[in-house]
């Protein structure tokens, strides 16, 4: 079954603990995106990658961190930093050569609560 | 600044009632539009979106959108919607300033019978 896949569905975080969402795709897409939504304010992008072992940041990378070392795999580590981190996760990736015209495919999601 | 508006947070609406979802944008360049639906703890679905030519736009499950460049718009509409409709709809744009999508913050639509 090809698509991207995102574990865990939930997650559950200690206040001050690191936690890693994972982002796998067979779709061989070069471009992976994060982004993070909260009610009533829509996605906002955190991090993504154009190619392998590159990355940029977003329009709200502090407190977050991802790494790029394979195509399929495009991980977030949502650390003790960031200040509000409950929230929905969206991973997603783009067809063709990631320019603007080419659609954005996204995982199911994971989300994420700090007790 | 670049940004989208959904100008409604919950549309609701009969079963087999037509609707209109409003989105309108703010850019200084050409922009490439979508319309995505999110379904209940799931992921985001595009439904269509507007590159270039002819500004209506037909999707999937029987939704269609114009673009209006004079006025800076991109609705979405239907013209029979099931219950099966509801969810929550995104709209959104790039352009070849930056790689990622900036989305609107979204229209509930709640379909009743």
């Amino acid at each position: 079954d090809g698509g991207i896949t995102q574990s865990p569905k939930y997650l559950f975080r200690k206040e001050g603990q690191n936690v890693t969402l994972s982002c796998e795709q067979n779709l061989n897409h070069d471009a992976m995106y994060w982004y993070r939504q909260d009610p009533g304010q829509g996605l906002r992008l955190i991090y993504y990658s154009q190619i392998v072992n590159d990355f940029q940041k977003g329009d709200i990378a502090e407190g977050y961190s991802v790494s790029r070392e394979k195509k399929e795999s495009f991980p977030l580590t949502v650390t003790s930093a960031q200040k509000n981190p409950t929230a929905f996760y969206l991973c997603a990736t783009r067809a063709g050569s990631g320019s603007s015209t080419d659609t954005q495919y996204f995982g199911p999601g994971t989300r994420l609560t700090v007790l | 600044a670049q940004s989208v508006t959904q100008l409604d947070s919950q549309v609701p609406v009969f079963e087999e009632a037509p609707v209109e979802l409003r989105c309108n944008y703010s850019s200084s360049v050409s922009v490439y539009l979508f319309w995505y639906v999110q379904y209940p703890n799931q992921g985001l679905q595009l439904l269509l979106k507007y590159l270039s030519g002819s500004t209506l736009v037909k999707g999937i499950n029987g939704f269609e959108a114009e673009f209006n460049k004079s006025q800076t718009s991109f609705h979405l509409r239907k013209p029979s919607v099931h219950i099966s409709d509801t969810a929550e709809y995104f709209c959104a744009f790039s352009n070849t300033g930056r790689r990622a999508l900036t989305f609107g913050s979204g229209t509930r639509l709640q379909v009743q019978p």
